[in-house]
């Protein structure tokens, strides 16, 4: 089975708020990472949390982790058309090999509709 | 600053053939990361770059797949011959020395085999 597991669509009104979740496997997963990838382009950096955190606020994003469920997510307040995008789930751990390498959930296409 | 670049952007080839993709990571990054997403499926690592050296190459598919970085700046990924299932877009991304979990993606080569 996969390694991080997210829905594959979400929609939502603009001005709404959106909250993409995640899920993962790997206990020791020591940075969690949200990436947005809109269309032609790139992946985005997002945000990312470390592990021994809970939440993590930056402007319309917030981000919260429960280690205990292993689960992620990403609210976005007051969503606007050009969030529209990929939304990509992504953990580090360090599985016996070199700490870099992530795990990629298969993406939430995120729809805001006007 | 300038970010990671690919090139090329798209490329179509007919099985059998041989391609060439470049990477050219950000400046002063000595951490380079070569990714793959095939159509609808999950972001997989291929092979992780320590300068020059590589550091982790796990997760290439088969011995078709050649990665270098002579000089430790830009990297090349050579498929040769190529297959139709190896087609999806490849993503470069680098990182700091000592700040391997902040990854920055560039905007991916789509390749299409046909």
């Amino acid at each position: 089975g996969e390694d991080v597991e997210q829905s594959l669509f979400l929609s939502v009104r603009e001005g709404d708020s959106s909250v993409i979740n995640c899920t993962y496997t790997d206990s020791s997963s020591t940075y969690l990472y949200w990436y947005k990838q809109e269309p032609g382009a790139g992946l985005q950096l997002l945000t990312y949390i470390f592990s021994n955190m809970d939440m993590k606020q930056d402007q319309r994003l917030t981000v919260l982790l429960n280690k205990k469920d292993k689960h992620l997510s990403l609210r976005i307040a007051d969503t606007q058309t050009g969030d529209s995008a990929i939304y990509f789930c992504a953990e580090n751990s360090d599985r016996g090999s070199t700490l870099g390498r992530l795990y990629f959930g298969r993406g939430t296409q995120l729809t805001v509709w006007p | 600053e300038a970010g990671v670049t690919q090139f090329p952007s798209h490329s179509v080839i007919e099985k059998g053939q041989t391609v060439t993709l470049r990477c050219d990571p950000i400046s002063g990054h000595d951490n380079l990361y070569w990714y793959r997403r095939v159509m609808g499926k999950e972001i997989k690592f291929l092979l992780h770059f320590v300068k020059e050296s590589k550091q982790d190459e796990s997760g290439m598919p088969n011995n078709r797949f050649l990665a270098e970085r002579t000089g430790g700046t830009y990297s090349t990924l050579k498929v040769q011959p190529a297959e139709l299932e190896d087609s999806g877009v490849y993503f470069c991304a680098s990182s700091l020395p000592r700040l391997s979990y902040e990854q920055y993606f560039g905007p991916g080569t789509r390749l299409t085999v046909t």
